[in-house]
């Protein structure tokens, strides 16, 4: 079946640099991929999606892009901030209205 | 302005004793789901609602029930809750057609704690 796998499981950067994360997913009929950002004690959060149309969308200091061919998707942060320090997810769908998940990433940002 | 709204946020229940959870939405999304998270993992489906339609995930334990008496409304029941129960609970909704669907909107989450 359908698998995402996350990269990196955690991740500190310093404040004001640059955040990846990465996705890598196995079914090709895949054509929806969001992030959710989750903080501790809370439910995840939707911060930006692509649809398979684009390569690209960018939302203020968060992008994210998408690579079909190699079926491949990346969350990326710029001049992060503490309050970026949350729990990471991505996760894929192909026309149906269930998510598969990426298993997480922890981001700490120090300031 | 709450669009998921979860009751309880943390709920204490004894080993055995059923439990009821509850999820209400504003957005009038036809598909609600309910998962299952525990430390450090990705939420896990437990089913879906599309409409009235019951989805149940093939790993789902009989122990987990739910319900959906309304557009709004929906309720996971524990019927003999067990020690390895205890997670986080979350429902989600979403649009089940057209361009945003796929786009799950989560809940805050009901902290389980079984004794």
């Amino acid at each position: 079946g359908e698998n995402v796998e996350q990269h990196p499981s955690t991740l500190s950067v310093q404040e004001g640099d640059s955040a990846v994360i990465k996705c890598t997913y196995s079914d090709s009929a895949s054509n929806y991929f969001p992030w959710y950002k989750q903080e501790l004690g809370k439910g995840p959060q939707l911060i930006i999606d692509i649809r398979s149309n684009v390569g690209e969308k960018k939302d203020q200091r968060i992008a994210v892009t998408l690579n079909k061919t190699a079926k491949h998707f990346s969350l990326h942060i710029t001049e992060t901030q503490p309050e970026d320090s949350a729990v990471y997810f991505c996760a894929a769908s192909s026309n149906t209205d269930k998510l598969i998940f990426g298993t997480g990433t922890r981001l700490q940002v120090f300031p | 302005d709450a669009m998921v709204i979860q009751n309880p946020r943390y709920q204490v229940t004894q080993f055995g004793k059923p439990v009821t959870l509850s999820c209400s939405q504003t957005l009038n999304h036809n598909v609600m789901y309910w998962y299952q998270q525990k430390s450090s993992q990705a939420p896990k489906l437990l089913f879906h609602y599309y409409d009235k339609d019951f989805n149940n995930e093939a790993d789902t334990p009989d122990n987990f029930q739910s319900r959906r008496p309304n557009t709004s409304f929906c309720f996971l029941d524990i019927r003999s809750p067990g020690l390895g129960d205890a997670a986080m609970y979350l429902c989600a909704t979403s649009w089940g057609a057209g361009q945003v669907r796929g786009e799950q909107f989560f809940g805050p989450g009901t902290r389980l704690t079984v004794l």
